[in-house]
C-alpha cells in the first residue's frame, strides 16, 4: 500500500463547479505539498502545509494532522485548471526525502 | 529569471551507454533532488542533496549516481542505462531542506533506453 493515497484518480467537472481532491497518508509527516502538473509536463508547487489551511486565489488547501488527511479545493473551476494534481509529503523524523501520491487527473469542460 | 534547467530535454540511447543529465539552478538553493515519473507509479525520488558534497539516497537510487560539487549543479549519471530506466526525469531545488519550502521543478527530461 502506498504511503500517500489520493482520490479520485480521475475527475471530470463542468466549468464553474467546486472541486475537491483528497490526500491521505499513513506516515508521520512534517509537511505536505500540493503540486500541479500541466498537460505539457511542467510541475509547479501550489502549497506547502504543516497545519490548518492556505488559500491562493481560487485554490484552498487544508490539512488535518490527526486524521492524516489533506484536501485541495478549487472554487469556480475553469478549463485552465485542467491538470494533474499531486500530493507529496515530507516524513518524520526530520529526514529530507519526499513521498508522492499517484496524482489526480482533473479535466474541466467548458 | 529564477529557474531550474535540465539538459537534455529528450534523449534516446542504447543499453549500457553512459549518460549524464545535467541540472542547474540559479536561486542559490541548498536542496536539490532528482525524481523519476512513471505511469501508474507517480513521482519517486532517486537522490537528493542537502548542500555541496552532501547527497543521500531516495526511494529508487539503484542504477544512478549523483554528485554535488557546486551549489548550483546536480547532475544525474546513469553509468550503464537499462530499458527499465526509460522514464521522465525531473530535477528540483528549494531553499533549506525538502518540505521546508516550496520546490522549484525543472522542465523534465524524457529518456528512452533501447
Amino acid at each position: 500500500k502506498n504511503e500517500v493515497e489520493q482520490s479520485p484518480q480521475n475527475l471530470t467537472a463542468q466549468e464553474g463547479e467546486f472541486i475537491t481532491i483528497n490526500c491521505s497518508y499513513s506516515v508521520g509527516i512534517s509537511a505536505l505539498h500540493w503540486l500541479q502538473q500541466h498537460p505539457g509536463g511542467g510541475i509547479v508547487s501550489l502549497f506547502m502545509l504543516s497545519s490548518g489551511k492556505k488559500k491562493h486565489g481560487r485554490l484552498i488547501a487544508t490539512i488535518n494532522i490527526q486524521e492524516k488527511h489533506s484536501s485541495l479545493h478549487i472554487t469556480a473551476s475553469h478549463p485552465r485548471d485542467s491538470a494533474v494534481y499531486i500530493c507529496a509529503v515530507r516524513g518524520r523524523p526530520a529526514n529530507n526525502d519526499m513521498r508522492f501520491g499517484a496524482g489526480t487527473r482533473l479535466t474541466v469542460k467548458p | 529569471e529564477a529557474q531550474v534547467t535540465q539538459n537534455p530535454r529528450y534523449l534516446i540511447t542504447v543499453t549500457g551507454k553512459k549518460l549524464t543529465v545535467t541540472c542547474s539552478q540559479n536561486m542559490n538553493h541548498e536542496y536539490m533532488s532528482w525524481y523519476r515519473q512513471d505511469p501508474g507509479l507517480g513521482l519517486r525520488q532517486i537522490y537528493y542533496s542537502m548542500n555541496v558534497e552532501v547527497t543521500d539516497k531516495g526511494d529508487v537510487p539503484e542504477g544512478y549516481k549523483v554528485s554535488r560539487k557546486e551549489k548550483r549543479n546536480f547532475p544525474l549519471i546513469l553509468e550503464s542505462p537499462s530499458p527499465n530506466q526509460t522514464s521522465l526525469y525531473f530535477c528540483a531545488s528549494s531553499p533549506g531542506g525538502a518540505g521546508r519550502r516550496a520546490q522549484y521543478f525543472g522542465p523534465g527530461t524524457r529518456l528512452l533506453v533501447l
